[in-house]
């Protein structure tokens, strides 16, 4: 089946700093790729999504391309608030959702 | 409206106890999940209903009983669990079983 790797963390960043977070995915097809966010004491919200190569998902200031090539789908973010901080999940579809660890990610004023 | 809900919000509940977590959405999704997330880690899926019948178990022990009364509802009972069991249970639905799957806020549960 599928599997997804991603960066764990925990990333520390300052407001108005770049963020990226790394994420690659096995698969034997080309599998719909998401990112999902988790901020504290809630459930998971889909953040974006890309379900064919070269697709570019994109919400809320954050941006991820699928990448064949590299069987990659990193998450950017040009400039983070401290509203960002939360968890970061990378998700691949195959005939269920397969989640990375996790990434915790915290915005410092 | 994307949005899924989920009651209670917090359960505690001897190992003796029997008790049930309850879904809806009204997004007329056809697919709903049951997912359970220990702290720090990703969700793991337990079940997954598409039009309205079992068609995932993640071999999930049989102290955790899901139902799906009609398209909108979705039910886990629960009986005799274990400390291990407590966690946050997750819902989801998705269009079909192919689409996005949108989650709700979950249950944080401790079993005593």
């Amino acid at each position: 089946g599928n599997s997804v790797t991603q960066m764990e963390g925990p990333v520390t960043l300052s407001e108005e700093a770049f963020l990226t977070i790394n994420c690659t995915y096995t698969a034997t097809g080309y599998p719909s790729l998401f990112w999902y966010v988790q901020y504290p004491g809630e459930g998971l919200q889909l953040l974006l999504k890309a379900t064919k190569a070269d697709d570019k998902g994109s919400n809320k200031g954050f941006e991820a391309t699928y990448r064949k090539e590299t069987t990659s789908f990193h998450l950017e973010k040009g400039s983070v608030q401290v509203s960002d901080s939360a968890v970061y999940f990378c998700a691949s579809y195959d005939y269920k959702l397969s989640f990375g660890a996790g990434t915790t990610v915290t915005v410092r004023a | 409206d994307t949005e899924v809900t989920q009651t209670p919000k917090h359960l505690v509940m001897g190992m003796t106890n029997k008790k049930s977590l309850k879904c809806e959405q009204h997004m007329g999704h056809r697919a709903m999940y049951w997912y359970k997330q220990k702290a720090k880690k990703p969700p793991e899926l337990m079940f997954v209903y598409s039009y309205e019948k079992l068609s995932i178990n993640e071999s999930v022990p049989s102290r955790f009983s899901p139902e799906c009364p009609n398209s909108s509802l979705l039910n886990l009972h629960l009986h005799a669990l274990q400390p291990e069991d407590s966690a946050l249970y997750l819902c989801a639905s998705s269009q079909d079983n192919t689409y996005e799957q949108y989650f709700g806020p979950g249950t944080r549960l401790t079993v005593t």
